[in-house]
């Protein structure tokens, strides 16, 4: 059974970068897309992006300008950098990994398996 | 802002049954398969239900789902008190892309 842990400061600064890390246990990082979701306070889910074993990326056109992933598979790990925050920031940033398949009824995907999840508040 | 349009809220009593609806669009339900999450406040989103209508392992038959056209939906049957929660349909995006998540339902057991 994988399991994620996400890790980082809980306190960032406005027009600092907020940067996290999921460490995946119990299983290969390899042959899975692995993303973030945020939810803030009172909203819903918003994904902000994925990352593949390889490093290759694909953002949420809404946080494209700030958003860096990197993944570290010799460690099991793939991180978030969100660049220049403000309060609208503020939220709880999920990792997740993704099961996908490009099949004859659409692109399949999906999270079959989430962290539990950390606050991060954007406050001076 | 949310592309997939869900009501945001639902009710039902013990043993009800309760439908949850999600509208989307030509380029992401029209086109790709939908996925349900439960999330309970405090604890981490749950994979309900995937491609349209297939159960996890360990996810009750009591919940169900459908997609037609640019519409999926949700089913509850049978309500519990442990369903109380909110409810987020899914869909990758063709156009964008991206993976776009509903506004959320809250289903509350009365």
């Amino acid at each position: 059974q994988v399991q994620l842990q996400e890790s980082g400061p809980g306190l960032v600064k406005p027009s600092e970068t907020l940067s996290l890390t999921c460490t995946v246990s119990g299983g290969s990082i390899s042959r899975y897309y692995w993303s973030w979701i945020r939810q803030p306070a009172g909203k819903g889910l918003e994904w902000i992006g994925r990352i593949y074993t390889t490093g290759s990326t694909n953002y949420s056109p809404s946080l494209k300008s700030r958003v860096t992933m990197s993944v570290d598979t010799s460690k099991n790990q793939f991180s978030l950098n969100l660049s220049s925050v403000t309060a609208a920031d503020t939220a709880v940033y999920y990792c997740a990994r993704a099961v996908f398949s490009n099949n004859w009824f659409g692109y399949e995907y999906y999270f079959d398996s989430w962290g539990q999840g950390t606050l991060v508040t954007v406050s001076s | 802002q949310s592309v997939l349009t869900q009501p945001p809220s639902a009710s039902g009593t013990p043993g009800q049954r309760v439908t949850i609806s999600c509208s989307g669009s030509s380029s992401n339900i029209g086109t790709n398969p939908v996925n349900w999450y439960q999330h309970i406040p405090g604890t981490a989103p749950k994979l309900l239900m995937y491609n349209n209508d297939q159960r996890p392992s360990g996810v009750p038959d009591r919940f169900s789902g459908s997609r037609s056209g640019t519409s999926a939906s949700l089913a509850i049957r049978g309500l519990q008190s442990e369903d109380e929660a909110d409810y987020y349909c899914a869909a990758w995006d063709d156009s964008l892309p991206d993976y776009v998540f509903g506004t959320g339902t809250k289903v509350t057991v009365l």
